[in-house]
């Protein structure tokens, strides 16, 4: 069983605000991964890491940014929030052969 | 050009038969690796299957094998007896090693199994 862990599941929030979706894994996985995913659509890379103090952009243009200051921690912050954030957010992370993903924080943005 | 392609949005199976869920890929990479993932309603991706592009045989994990055709760029999903918890959303994906690590997912394809 993946421990990769996301808060909060769910979030309702008004336009304008600040938010930073938690993603910690326990795995010491190197590369870690956030996506955005509207419901039973594909999933658009948004940003990903390949260990500490690397972070890259995805092919998804997103106002949201990231850090990665310790192997296990990813957040993701959006600085204003925007009716056009409502999506789910799923964090995940990788090595080798394997990538497994968190439950996802599904935000909605009014 | 799509990295993965997956034509079937939507299928449908009776339960207790077999069901097939088409992937292709297009790779320039000789080293990769192909992902198959679950998504129920409840919207986590769950891990089902790997196959990387070396491996001889097909992979098969309990009642899912990947009918892996190189030649073709082909990776399809089979799902054998299936089973009412079956009933979800499907992901093909790909991993390139040697071009940065990124996954690369198909659109999905929605999988009802009918009692």
């Amino acid at each position: 069983e993946a421990d990769i862990y996301q808060t909060p599941r769910y979030l309702v929030i008004g336009t304008g605000k600040k938010i930073t979706l938690e993603c910690s894994q326990t795995m010491g996985h190197d590369k870690m991964y956030w996506y955005q995913q509207d419901p039973g659509m594909e999933l658009h890379l948004i940003h990903y890491s390949y260990g500490v103090n690397s972070t890259e952009k995805g092919d998804l243009s997103s106002e949201s940014t990231v850090s990665r200051i310790r192997t296990e921690h990813f957040p993701l912050t959006l600085e204003s929030a925007r009716p056009s954030h409502t999506s789910q957010y799923l964090c995940a992370s990788s090595e080798l052969h394997e990538q497994f993903f968190g439950p996802g924080t599904r935000l909605t943005v009014l | 050009a799509q990295k993965i392609t997956q034509t079937q949005p939507g299928m449908f199976v009776q339960e207790k038969e077999a069901v097939t869920l088409d992937c292709t890929y297009d790779t320039s990479d000789p080293s990769y690796g192909l992902f198959w993932y679950k998504q129920p309603s409840s919207g986590e991706m769950i891990f089902l299957i790997y196959q990387g592009s070396y491996d001889q045989q097909n992979a098969t994990e309990g009642r899912y094998s990947l009918n892996f055709q190189k030649a073709r760029k082909s990776a399809n999903l089979v799902i054998s007896a299936s089973q009412l918890g079956d009933s979800a959303m499907y992901f093909c994906a790909m991993r390139e090693d040697h071009t940065g690590n990124q996954f690369y997912f198909g659109t999905g394809t929605s999988l009802t199994v009918i009692p």
